[in-house]
C-alpha cells in the first residue's frame, strides 16, 4: 500500500540554524513526492515537489531530494527564520490519483 | 483570487443534525478531493472525483457521508445525523489535471464542531 512517514515534532530551533524533517513513504510503483505547509490559521500550501527519482526540489530556501533507493524525500533549509514557524507535512500522489500525508511536524523558531 | 473556495468556514452543528459543505475548486479543475483532518494529525483522504464522476470514495467513514460534484464544478459533501467524532476540519482540493505529477490547490477547509 501507500503511506508516509514523517519525524515526530514538535521542533523548536534557533533562528538561523539548521532545519531537517524527515520523511520516509511506502508506495507501489513511481508516486511524486510533495512537501506542503500550513501557517497558522491558513490552508495547505505546495512548498515544493519532486516527480521522478533524484529529482531535487526547492523552494524559499527549503530543498528535498527524492531518493528512491532509501524511500526518502527530507525537507532542510540551512537557516531557518520566524517567519518559517508553522506545520510541514510530507506527501505522496500516486496512479491512484489520491494523496497520501503524513501526520505533520510542528517547527517553531525562537528568535 | 482564483484559488479554492470553502464555505462555511466555520459549522457547529447539534448531534443528528444533516450539514452540508461547499467547495468551489479552481476553475477548469478535473480532479476534485475531500480530505478530513483531525487536530494535530495530517489529512485523511475521503473521496475523489474526475469531472463529475465519484471515482473513489473508499475513505468516507459510513454511509452517512455523501459527496457529490453534478456538473463537475462545485462539490458538496454532506454529513447526515452528525455525530461528535465528525468533529474535524474538512479540506477540499482540486488539482489541474489527471496525472500524478501536479499538486492539489488546498481550500482553507470547514470546521466542524458536533455538539
Amino acid at each position: 500500500g501507500n503511506s508516509v512517514t514523517q519525524m515526530e515534532g514538535p521542533v523548536t530551533l534557533s533562528e538561523e540554524a539548521f532545519l531537517t524533517i524527515n520523511c520516509t513513504y511506502t508506495a507501489t510503483g513511481y508516486p511524486s513526492l510533495f512537501w506542503y505547509v500550513q501557517y497558522p490559521g491558513e490552508g495547505l500550501q505546495l512548498l515544493l515537489k519532486a516527480t521522478k527519482a533524484d529529482d531535487k526540489g526547492s523552494n524559499k530556501g527549503f530543498e528535498a531530494t527524492y531518493r528512491k533507493e532509501t524511500t526518502s524525500f527530507h525537507l532542510e533549509k540551512g537557516s531557518v527564520q520566524v517567519s518559517d514557524s508553522a506545520v510541514y507535512f510530507c506527501a505522496l500522489r500516486n496512479t491512484g490519483n489520491q494523496f497520501y500525508f503524513g501526520t505533520g511536524t510542528s517547527l517553531t523558531v525562537i528568535p | 483570487g482564483a484559488g479554492v473556495s470553502q464555505s462555511p468556514r466555520y459549522k457547529v452543528a447539534k448531534r443528528g443534525q444533516d450539514v452540508a459543505l461547499r467547495c468551489d475548486p479552481i476553475s477548469g479543475h478535473v480532479s476534485l478531493f475531500w480530505y478530513q483532518q483531525a487536530l494535530g494529525q495530517g489529512p485523511e483522504f475521503l473521496t475523489y472525483f474526475q469531472n463529475e464522476a465519484q471515482l473513489d470514495k473508499s475513505g468516507l467513514p459510513s454511509d452517512r457521508f455523501f459527496a457529490e460534484r453534478p456538473e463537475g464544478s462545485v462539490s458538496t459533501l454532506k454529513i447526515q445525523r452528525t455525530q461528535q467524532e465528525d468533529s474535524a476540519v474538512y479540506l477540499c482540493a482540486s488539482s489541474p489535471d489527471l496525472t500524478g505529477n501536479t499538486e492539489a490547490f488546498f481550500g482553507q477547509g470547514t470546521r466542524l464542531t458536533v455538539v
